[in-house]
């Protein structure tokens, strides 16, 4: 059963502390896409790679947030330094054709 | 600016009952998407539309989509328990857009 792996499923930090989130995409997909949830915003996208190079990440708070893809089967989403606003629940999805993603459990932040 | 108003918000429903819930734009898009959330899990595609006035039914759920391609509807016949959940529309601006803009959902809860 294909899915997308996201971790740690559950995060809390304090404010400055660095946090880094980590998505396994389904094998063989080359689209991945960051999303942060809110009550509030709803989803937003946060950044979007395909086969591994970035080609949006406009989504994003430059200067805090970074997202990379080391390799095809790992793309990490990092907030440093973590601020209470940035509080959500961060979505990875992954697709071959853009706009078909399948979407992961999510891991719930909590910056305190 | 929110791009999609999805409506009722918050809906709660006997089962056995139908519904329809609405996703409403004042911009074109060239196709529309459908989700349902469940807690703690990320969103789950359950129809992308495509054509203006096209009709998709999914067992006991139909989906509409607008004939000027701006907005959709959801109509479940003889709502379920397993019915209850976030359903999100999403729309794509081009044929293969990455970029999907989420509506903020409706709340529907079935009690049995």
């Amino acid at each position: 059963d294909a899915r997308v792996t996201q971790t740690p499923r559950h995060k809390v930090t304090e404010m400055g502390q660095e946090v880094t989130m980590r998505c396994q995409p389904i094998l063989g997909h080359n689209t991945v896409f960051w999303y942060r949830q809110t009550m509030m915003q709803g989803l937003e996208l946060l950044a979007y790679f395909r086969n591994r190079a970035p080609l949006d990440d406009s989504g994003m708070p430059k200067d805090r947030f970074s997202a990379e893809m080391p390799d095809a089967t790992l793309a990490t989403l990092k907030i440093q330094p973590s601020e209470p606003r940035d509080s959500a629940v961060y979505f990875c999805a992954s697709g071959l054709i853009e706009n078909i993603q399948y979407f992961g459990a999510g891991t719930r932040l909590s910056v305190l | 600016t929110q791009l999609l108003e999805q409506s009722p918000q918050f809906l709660s429903i006997q089962e056995g009952e139908n519904l329809t819930v609405y996703c409403n734009s004042s911009s074109v898009f060239s196709s529309l998407q459908w989700y349902r959330q469940e807690p703690g899990e990320g969103p789950v595609l359950l129809v992308t539309v495509v054509t203006g006035g096209e009709v998709k039914k999914l067992k006991r759920l139909t989906f509409q989509f607008g004939d000027a391609r701006k907005d959709s509807s959801l109509h479940i016949t003889a709502a379920q328990p397993g019915d209850t959940g976030l359903y999100l529309c999403a729309g794509a601006r081009g044929a293969g857009s990455y970029q999907l803009t989420f509506g903020k959902g409706t709340k529907l809860s079935v009690i049995p």
